[in-house]
């Protein structure tokens, strides 16, 4: 059991190159969503996804795109990447409990623009 | 527009002693508020969550006390060790799914 699988783990891009990062859960989880972590910043929603077929944008959708064609994998997309988007990236799947859901996080992908 | 303010932005707490990270919130409409723990080069781990229906939740050494009227909720470690040294982030949603709105985050060093 995986968990949330996230690659590549370090990227460097130049500007108004295109890339996808690849996010995969083994845990059947219906929801699965991006965050990008900023210094100071906390982390901030980009793209999310209820299940197979269904997404819609977070905080910070702009520059990035996402498509959801399995329960399993949940690919985001920077369709011309700026400095801007020099982040860490964090994959997230998670399931609902009576309680509140339960959010599992990857390791993270590294994108350095430059 | 920060919805989750967080504080203090870094801690130090010496072996053994209390850590205390606040949060205050703007949305009435928060249902479920978490704590996650992050260490260096991974990513954040559910710590421990509470719902607004009650006041204080503990979990071991962890405790969350949230305060409705006030619209600010804290995570307490007890008997902080070395091994807590991490990043903390409050957090908030409304309706679940993964829409959650982080705080800016708490570095903790704990001294031996």
């Amino acid at each position: 059991n995986a968990g949330v699988t996230q690659t590549p783990k370090f990227q460097v891009l130049k500007t108004g190159q295109s890339m996808t990062l690849q996010c995969a859960q083994d845990m059947n989880h219906e929801y699965m969503s991006w965050y990008r972590q900023d210094p100071g910043m906390g982390l901030r929603l980009i793209h999310y996804s209820v299940g197979a077929g269904i997404t819609d944008q977070g905080e910070v959708p702009n520059g990035y795109n996402v498509s959801r064609s399995t329960t399993e994998d949940f690919p985001l997309r920077l369709l011309s990447a700026a400095p801007s988007q020099t982040s860490v990236y964090f994959c997230a799947s998670s399931y609902s409990t009576p309680t509140g859901n339960t959010i599992y996080f990857g390791e993270g992908s590294w994108l350095t623009v430059v | 527009q920060q919805q989750v303010k967080q504080s203090p932005q870094s801690l130090i707490v010496q072996k053994g002693g209390i850590s205390i990270i606040n949060c205050a919130y703007e949305n009435t409409a928060f249902d479920y508020f978490p704590w996650y723990q992050q260490f260096p080069g991974k990513g954040p781990a559910l710590l421990i969550a509470i719902r607004p229906d009650v006041s204080e939740k503990k979990e071991g050494r962890f405790t969350i006390s949230f305060n409705k009227s006030a619209k600010q909720f804290s995570l307490h470690i007890m008997d902080s060790q070395p091994g807590d040294s991490a990043t903390y982030f409050c957090a908030a949603s409304n309706g679940g799914y993964n829409k959650l709105i982080f705080g800016a985050g708490t570095r903790l060093a704990v001294h031996p």
